[in-house]
């Protein structure tokens, strides 16, 4: 079964260090997102790509992250310089062109110290 | 923008118990409705949908969800409980114009069985 792969699966990190997480949607699927997920609540969109173009980043703090997809396959979603409120689990998920439901990688646990 | 209301951060059943998850949406617009499942430090798993068709859906693991409009509701259920069933889920409303079309999850409730 087809299924999104992100690595790390955990990462620790020092404040004001660079952190970057990797994302492989299923096969087929031209939309990707990356989602954050602080600890006892739902999950928060950053970011959404259609193919290599981003369609939603409104709520991605551009200051210290950024979010590409260039080939329009895997992506890279960047932290520099992490926070201490940066550390949450980082959820990558991938649909369809047009279709709602998402499915979701393992995520990424960060830890900020 | 559309919204989710979970009602109850934490539920705690008996196995065999009937399980019962209460969720409530705003859309101004007919929704697609999802329930996700989420085990510790993994990702979300889809349990079930509705997408405009039958208002009762069933699911993966004996879960089932119905549909009311008149409520705004999408309560997820289970006959009877098992240990196995023991994590965080979570309602999600769809949201957004034809080619930005995204999900609005709510805020979880996390589901404990007592043996």
């Amino acid at each position: 079964e087809a299924e999104v792969a992100q690595s790390p699966r955990y990462k620790i990190t020092e404040k004001s260090q660079a952190v970057a997480f990797w994302c492989d949607p299923i096969s087929g699927h031209a939309t990707l997102y990356w989602y954050r997920q602080i600890l006892g609540q739902g999950p928060e969109l950053l970011v959404q790509f259609q193919d290599e173009s981003v369609v939603d980043d409104s709520q991605l703090p551009k200051d210290r992250f950024s979010a590409e997809r260039l080939k329009g396959v895997d992506s890279t979603l960047k932290i520099q310089p992490a926070e201490l409120g940066d550390s949450a689990m980082y959820l990558c998920a991938s649909s369809f062109d047009g279709h709602y439901e998402q499915y979701f990688g393992p995520g990424t646990r960060l830890t900020v110290t | 923008a559309q919204s989710v209301t979970q009602l109850g951060s934490h539920v705690s059943v008996s196995e065999g118990a009937l399980v019962l998850l209460r969720c409530n949406y705003s859309s101004s617009v007919p929704p697609y409705l999802f329930w996700y499942v989420q085990y510790p430090n993994q990702g979300l798993q889809l349990l079930l949908k509705y997408t405009s068709a039958a208002t009762l859906v069933k699911g993966i693991n004996g879960f089932e969800a119905e549909f009311k409009k008149s409520e705004t509701s999408f309560h997820l259920t289970k006959p009877s409980a098992h240990m196995s069933d023991a994590a965080e889920y979570f309602c999600a409303v769809s949201d957004g114009p034809k080619g930005a079309q995204k999900l609005v999850f709510g805020q979880g409730t996390r589901l404990t069985i007592n043996p």
